[in-house]
Order: structure tokens, then C-alpha cells, then sequence
């Protein structure tokens, strides 16, 4: 099946500071994907939708500013989480469609805000 | 708004038990998934049932969707211990949503 990169698989960093993780879809081209959250034994949270080319679109109660989204490219989409505090430590998880509705994903990035 | 929910959350069996998951949705859906987390690992896709009534199998595992395409089920038959993780139904055709999840965990 198709292959969707995630980078780092895993962050730790100091209240304030700013990550950014990467979505790369290696063998296909996608105009849209997705970036989940994920609580311990919790469902995956859609957070929003990353639009090539155009404004993502968030989830309501989802921050914009909180979470910024750019998809500059048809194989690359980034996350910043920007001025990241200990509630915004989580498991992050990006999907690129394949075709037919069906959803590849990344391996996720496990963010740690000390 | 619609609403999906997926049952039981946990399901503990004895390996070679069976073993059943269910997604039921207030309305009417247009397709549904599934997949599978491993622990510590991300979705898999298993399949996508689009067709009133349809029915896949994939070796041990069937998968149903209802009549009304308002539920639908996994069932696994024969449990094994590679078999462990989370089962997710999801849906949606401009976005994909994921069901609560089934937790499920096996005793050798």
C-alpha cells in the first residue's frame, strides 16, 4: 500500500517552545490530508484537514493559532505546535488519502512538553 | 448531528475465542471502514464496505454492513494473539472520523 513518512516519531521539549512534525507521502500525491491526535486508549481526534495550496481546514475547538498547518506542497504537510505546554502532550498522527476514500497513515509523533 | 457508536470498548478473550466489534450510526452512512492499531503503532486499513448488505471476509475476520447502512460489525473468528490492538470503524467521504475503538486483548 501507499506510504505515508512521519518526522520525528518522537519530541520531547520545554513549555513555551515550538514543534513542528512532518507528513510526507512518499510514492503518491496528495492534494488533502489529515492530522489526528491521539489520548492514551482514546480515539484518534480529527484536529483538522491540510488543503495543498490553501488554508487548513480545523475542527471545531480545534486552535488554529495553537496548531498551524501548511501544506506547501502535493507530498509534504507540517504541524506546529506552537508555545507548547505539558496539555498539549499527546500522540499526533498525519493521513494522506490513497484513492477510494481509504486513509494511510504516518507512525505518529509522540510529543512530550516538560 | 450524527452519531457513531462503536461497542464494546474492551473485550477480553482466551485465544481462540471469538471475537466481535460493532459500529452503529443515528443515520445513514455512505461508506464505512476499519482499522486496526496496534500497541504503540498507527491505523492500518483493513477494508471499506460501501453496498447495503454487504459482506467481506478476509481469512479469519467478516466484516458486515447493515441493510439501513446504519451499523455495521467485525467479527473475528478463532482468535489469535497477533489479533491484539484496537479496531476502529470509520467514516465520512470528505474526511475521515474514527468510532471510540474496541480494545481488544487475548490470554494465550
Amino acid at each position: 500500500g501507499a506510504v505515508v513518512s512521519q518526522h520525528p516519531s518522537r519530541v520531547i521539549c520545554k513549555s513555551g517552545t515550538s514543534v513542528k512534525i512532518e507528513c510526507r507521502s512518499l510514492d503518491f500525491q496528495a492534494t488533502t490530508m489529515f492530522w489526528y491526535r491521539q489520548f492514551p486508549k482514546k480515539s484518534l481526534m480529527l484536529m483538522a484537514t491540510s488543503n495543498e495550496g490553501s488554508k487548513a481546514t480545523y475542527e471545531q475547538g480545534v486552535e488554529k493559532d495553537k496548531f498551524l498547518i501548511n501544506h506547501a506542497s502535493l507530498t509534504l504537510s507540517t504541524l506546529t505546535v506552537t508555545s507548547a505546554h505539558p496539555e498539549d502532550s499527546s500522540f499526533y498522527i498525519c493521513s494522506a488519502g490513497g484513492g477510494q476514500n481509504i486513509q494511510y497513515f504516518g507512525a505518529g509523533t509522540r510529543l512530550s512538553v516538560l | 448531528g450524527q452519531q457513531v457508536m462503536q461497542i464494546p470498548q474492551y473485550q477480553h478473550v482466551q485465544e481462540g475465542e471469538d471475537f466481535t466489534t460493532y459500529c452503529n450510526s443515528s443515520t445513514t452512512l455512505s461508506n464505512i471502514q476499519w482499522y486496526k492499531q496496534r500497541p504503540g503503532g498507527h491505523p492500518v486499513f483493513l477494508i471499506q464496505l460501501v453496498k447495503s448488505g454487504e459482506v467481506k471476509k478476509q481469512k479469519r475476520l467478516t466484516f458486515q454492513f447493515g441493510e439501513a447502512k446504519k451499523n455495521s460489525s467485525l467479527h473475528i473468528t478463532a482468535t489469535q494473539t497477533t489479533d491484539v490492538g484496537t479496531y476502529f470503524c470509520g467514516w465520512g467521504a470528505q474526511k475521515l472520523v474514527f468510532g471510540q475503538g474496541t480494545r481488544l486483548t487475548i490470554n494465550p
